[in-house]
């Protein structure tokens, strides 16, 4: 069975330019989680998607946002970059219910100049 | 916040058994205790999970005290290739489950 799938792995964008990210889940999965991790925050939650509906949401600006296709493939976006904004980017899917695990992607290493 | 405390560091020799603790004082009745490892430059990895009974699997055992307020995930045998960030979790299930991490324990194996 693949695991998570995350594109691009690497990204360099500049200050100002927004960026999209892509999660592809594990087959049968719904539920999909996106996660930031920097040296000085660890890693945090961002939001979470099931069926196409965003259904928790972490303590991130609104520059942040994200949505899912009905293949459960989700992408994530941030609008005008800052500097601040260079982490590594990790999705993570599950079945969305009952106490089955996330299981993560490689993530997306994203450097803003 | 996360609600776990685990040591910041520890390590073990190669083929003993590693046991790293945490504690979970103010866990739930539905809270399930999870442990995730990171190996550099990788995604968290799953190990195991439960509720209130052990668990074991090919990876690693759980044990969980009776009183639910810690526990310890054992590598039976440990190998170069376990040294990693090793997060202890507790969560809810299905549309509240949303991971906490804290800062996790690193774990050296030394040969």
């Amino acid at each position: 069975k693949a695991g998570v799938t995350q594109t691009p792995r690497y990204l360099i964008k500049t200050r100002g330019q927004q960026v999209t990210l892509s999660c592809s889940p594990i087959s049968g999965h719904r539920s999909v989680s996106w996660y930031q991790q920097t040296p000085g925050q660890g890693l945090q939650f961002l939001f979470e998607y099931f069926s196409e509906t965003q259904r928790n949401k972490g303590n991130f600006p609104g520059r942040f946002s994200g949505r899912q296709f009905s293949n459960s493939r989700s992408e994530m976006n941030v609008s005008t970059l800052e500097l601040g904004d260079s982490a590594l980017y990790l999705c993570a899917s599950s079945p969305g219910s009952g106490e089955q695990p996330q299981h993560f992607g490689d993530g997306t290493r994203l450097s803003i100049l | 916040d996360a609600k776990t405390t685990q040591p910041t560091s520890m390590d073990c020799a190669e083929g003993r058994a590693a046991n790293l603790p945490c504690n979970h004082s103010t866990i739930s009745g539905n809270e399930y205790v999870y442990w995730y490892r990171q190996i550099h430059s990788q995604g968290p990895q799953y190990i195991i999970h439960g509720l209130k009974n052990n668990e074991t699997n090919e990876m690693a055992s759980l044990i969980i005290t009776e009183d639910r307020k810690s526990s310890t995930l054992i590598l039976p045998h440990a190998t170069l290739r376990d040294t990693a960030v090793y997060y202890c979790i507790v969560q809810q299930t299905g549309a509240n489950s949303k991971l906490t991490f804290g800062k996790g324990i690193t774990l050296s194996v030394r040969p």
